[in-house]
Parts: C-alpha cells; structure tokens; sequence
C-alpha cells in the first residue's frame, strides 16, 4: 500500500490568515486528488493534479502537484470560517484510492 | 448536478444479523466502489466494481462482503453476519475513469452500527 501522509494533523487558525497543508509519499501517483470532508458527510473532491510541478488554482485555494509526482500542496489564502473541514489527499493506486489520514482546519471568526 | 446517493443514512443492526446498504451512483459513470471509514480514521478502500465484476477488492473485503449492481441503477454492499467492529461510515463513489485519473465522487455515506 503506498502511504500517504498528510500535515500538520490538526490546524486552527483565523480567519484572513494563509496556511499550507501537505501531502507527501515516497511513492509516484499517476495523479493526486484533495477532497473536503464535513463531520459526518462523505469527501468532496476539490480537484485532481496529474501532470509534475501541475499548479491549480480554485478561488482561494492553490494546489501543487511536486514534480516528481509523490507530493502536493494545498494553500489557501485569507482563510474563513467557511473553509472549516478535513482535507484529504488521496492518490490512484490501481483501482483504488488511497487516501491520507488528512488535515483538520478549525477557521475562527 | 448529478451526485451518488446512498439509503439509508443510519442502520442499526444486531451483531450477525445480514445488511444491505444502497447506492445509485451517477448515470453515465461506470466504475463504482464502496469505501469506509471508521470514526476518527482514514477512508479506507473496499471494492471496485467494473462491467458487472470486481475489478479490485481489498484485505477488508473478505468472504462476509459482496456486492452487485442488481439492476441498471443500484450498486449494493451486503454484509452477511455483521460484527462489531463493522461499525463504521460507508461511502459509495463512482467514476467515469477505473484507473491513473480516477476522479471518484461519493455519496453522503451510510452510518452502520452494530450491537
């Protein structure tokens, strides 16, 4: 199984602040997704990378793919309390997705 | 927008006692797949179901696990003698793509508690 490990496990900040989050492996995917999960609810995707040094941009929200292809960024800018959620990364091994334990982000008004 | 839904939202059933939980994925998705993930863990992957087979299946899905696509919509996970530790949330996605781009969309899952 290739792991995916994601940091910083837990993450409360303010909101208007900028933070990073990280998916990291010492594995190549093919291609590498971020998801969104609220307590109790299934993952959301955000969007997928695929291609090497990839970078995306969604509002927000900035997403790099390395360009070895076995890790990934998430920033995002000016945080607010409604970007509140789990974050998961999650790479395509076969068939399957593996996916990260995830970054819990706690935004305060 | 299309989106996979799953019923029911909560099932309670006594330890050895059979479920089924049920999914319609999105219409023209062809790749479908039931995940869980129990509280406070990661998700983790179960089974991968392509053309009417199991196209991938994990450690977790042992002989208790099966599933079928009765019909031209439906997409169901039975567990035959459930156990305790079976209590778990669990996600049904599909796809257009199986493998290298998978982009998967889930449904809001099926909370399953067994006592």
């Amino acid at each position: 199984t290739q792991l995916l490990e994601q940091s910083p496990q837990f993450l409360s900040i303010q909101e208007g602040e900028n933070l990073t989050v990280y998916c990291n492996s010492s594995s190549v995917f093919s291609s590498l997704q971020w998801y969104r999960q609220e307590p109790g609810e299934g993952p959301v995707l955000l969007v997928t990378v695929v291609t090497g040094g990839e970078v995306k941009k969604l509002k927000r929200l900035t997403f790099q793919f390395g360009d070895a292809r076995k890790d990934s960024s998430l920033h995002i800018t000016a945080a607010q309390p409604g970007d509140t959620g789990l974050y998961l990364c999650a790479g395509n091994s076969g068939y399957a997705l593996n996916f990260g334990k995830g970054t819990s982000l706690l935004v305060t008004p | 927008e299309p989106e996979v839904t799953q019923t029911p939202s909560h099932q309670v059933t006594q330890m050895g006692q059979e479920v089924i939980l049920r999914c319609v994925p999105i219409s023209n998705h062809l790749y479908f797949y039931w995940y869980r993930q129990i509280l406070g863990q990661k998700v983790e992957f179960l089974v991968s179901f392509y053309n009417n087979e199991i196209s991938e299946k994990s450690e977790i899905f042992d002989d208790q696990f099966s599933v079928e696509r009765p019909d031209g919509s439906n997409f169901t996970l039975k567990i035959r003698s459930t156990k305790l530790e079976d209590s778990a949330m669990y996600f049904c996605a599909s796809s257009l793509v199986g493998t290298g781009n998978t982009e998967a969309f889930f449904g809001q899952g099926t909370r399953l508690t067994v006592v």
